[in-house]
């Protein structure tokens, strides 16, 4: 298994550009989300989806949209990129049968907004 | 609302003595309690985690972390560090009844040489 994979790595935008950022995932996890990570502000909860077709808002959703239609893939799209959205991006993934929940973590997206 | 608090943003300590991070949450009802751990420019891996059973959880690397109802705690403690466990470490928890996890602002592991 892959896990969880993240593209790109890196990238560099324009303000008011828009671009994906893409997650897949092979272990059948139903529950996907998107954190940003800044220093000192930890993880914080961008959007989430409990199953392909259903997505809900986290705590900083404004600036981003996902979709869900497959199991495997949950896209994060930037609308009008903005500087306060330099960041770390990361794709995490868990199963509720795990009890626990625990998330599976991608290798992050790092990007820079000019 | 549900919180975490990681009370020191870093913690530098020499290689071979121990350490503590610590881990305190808010909340009134059934919780599952992790510690990440992330290393240099690299994704999150859960390091250990406590359901239910044993207060006392340990690592595969060492690491051991014990649940503290009474003072809703989960401090990380390690008897002797090594300069590969430079990193940062995350304090996540769980409230039975969701299944997002809330999660503290991360302590900087810096080990002197």
């Amino acid at each position: 298994n892959a896990g969880v994979t993240q593209t790109p790595k890196f990238q560099v935008l324009k303000t008011g550009q828009s671009m994906t950022l893409q997650c897949a995932q092979d272990m059948n996890h139903e529950y996907m989300s998107w954190y940003r990570q800044d220093p000192g502000m930890g993880l914080r909860l961008i959007h989430y989806s409990v199953g392909a077709g259903i997505t809900d808002q986290g705590e900083v959703p404004n600036g981003y949209n996902v979709s869900r239609s497959t199991t495997e893939d949950f896209p994060l799209r930037l609308l009008s990129a903005a500087p306060s959205q330099t960041s770390v991006y990361f794709c995490a993934s868990s199963y509720s049968s795990s009890g626990s929940h625990e998330q599976y973590f991608g290798p992050g997206t790092r990007l820079t907004v000019t | 609302a549900q919180s975490v608090t990681q009370l020191d943003s870093q913690v530098p300590v020499f290689e071979e003595a121990p350490v503590e991070l610590r881990c305190n949450y808010s909340s009134s009802v059934s919780v599952y309690l992790f510690w990440y751990v992330q290393y240099p420019n690299q994704g999150l891996q859960l390091l250990l985690k406590y359901l239910s059973g044993s207060t006392l959880v340990e690592s595969i690397n060492g690491f051991e972390a014990e649940f503290n109802k009474s003072q809703t705690s989960f401090h990380l403690r390690k008897p002797s560090v090594h300069i590969s466990d430079t990193a940062e470490y995350f304090c996540a928890v769980r409230m039975d009844s969701n299944y997002q996890l809330i999660w503290g602002a991360g302590t900087k592991l810096i080990i002197k040489p």
